[in-house]
């Protein structure tokens, strides 16, 4: 149990479709990421939120719209993805400033 | 911009010998180090944070270092176990602002700890 949870484990979808990967945590914690893990690169953070408000969008297609409506729920929302954009995209959160972050077991995506 | 590089890329040993994973970066204006562990299929797993400010964190058999001044950390490993053998990542939290909120990571190193 990493007190990070994400959903769904594994998701495959067209390049039309839309669909959205869910981060929830019950740590208590006030900064939340995404990130995207692809074969042979190093993890790239995607977005920050902290107390509910974007404080990083480290220059991500529009085609991935981040929502946090709380702090302990992250919702990263997919439309019109492409091949490339398959990957493994993880999900984090972190207390005060200066402390770990913890991650979830990522949500596998196949873009067809 | 940061850039945070780990050797070697792959590491095979017997059980039971000691070994260091090495990471560098290049931008010594650093707010912490994390290193974790990544399973297959799975996500990471929080093993050790240094602060900026201190040299060195335990935990168990895990040892990791850190060199501000020359952009270096090391994680040691002590009587491997084949339940040792994952990926290892190194990340870098940046700035001196934002409590190290943006992490940089290096690409890993793979270890398999062999019987």
């Amino acid at each position: 149990e990493t007190g990070v949870t994400q959903t769904p484990r594994h998701l495959v979808m067209g390049m039309t479709n839309k669909k959205s990967l869910k981060c929830e945590q019950h740590l208590g914690h006030n900064a939340m990421y995404w990130y995207k893990q692809s074969a042979k690169k190093p993890l790239e953070l995607m977005f920050v939120y902290n107390f509910k408000e974007q404080t990083e969008n480290n220059s991500v297609p529009s085609r991935f719209s981040p929502e946090c409506p709380n702090s302990s729920h992250l919702f990263l929302h997919l439309h019109t993805l492409q091949p490339e954009d398959s990957a493994l995209y993880l999900c984090a959160s972190r207390g005060g400033g200066g402390q770990p972050q913890h991650f979830g077991d990522g949500t596998r995506l196949s873009i067809l | 911009k940061q850039e945070v590089t780990q050797i070697p890329a792959a590491l095979s040993v017997p059980e039971g010998e000691n070994l260091v994973l090495n990471c560098s970066f290049t931008d010594s204006a650093i707010y912490n180090l994390q290193w974790f562990r990544q399973d297959p299929g799975k996500g990471l797993t929080s093993l050790l944070l240094i602060q900026s400010s201190q040299r060195e964190q335990t935990s168990g058999r895990l040892n990791a270092s850190l060199d501000k001044s020359s952009g270096r950390s090391t994680l040691y490993i002590a009587a491997s176990q084949p339940g040792d053998s994952a990926t290892y990542l190194c990340a870098v939290g940046g700035g001196l602002t934002g409590g190290g909120n943006k992490l940089t990571f290096g690409t890993g190193t793979q270890l398999k700890v062999e019987l």
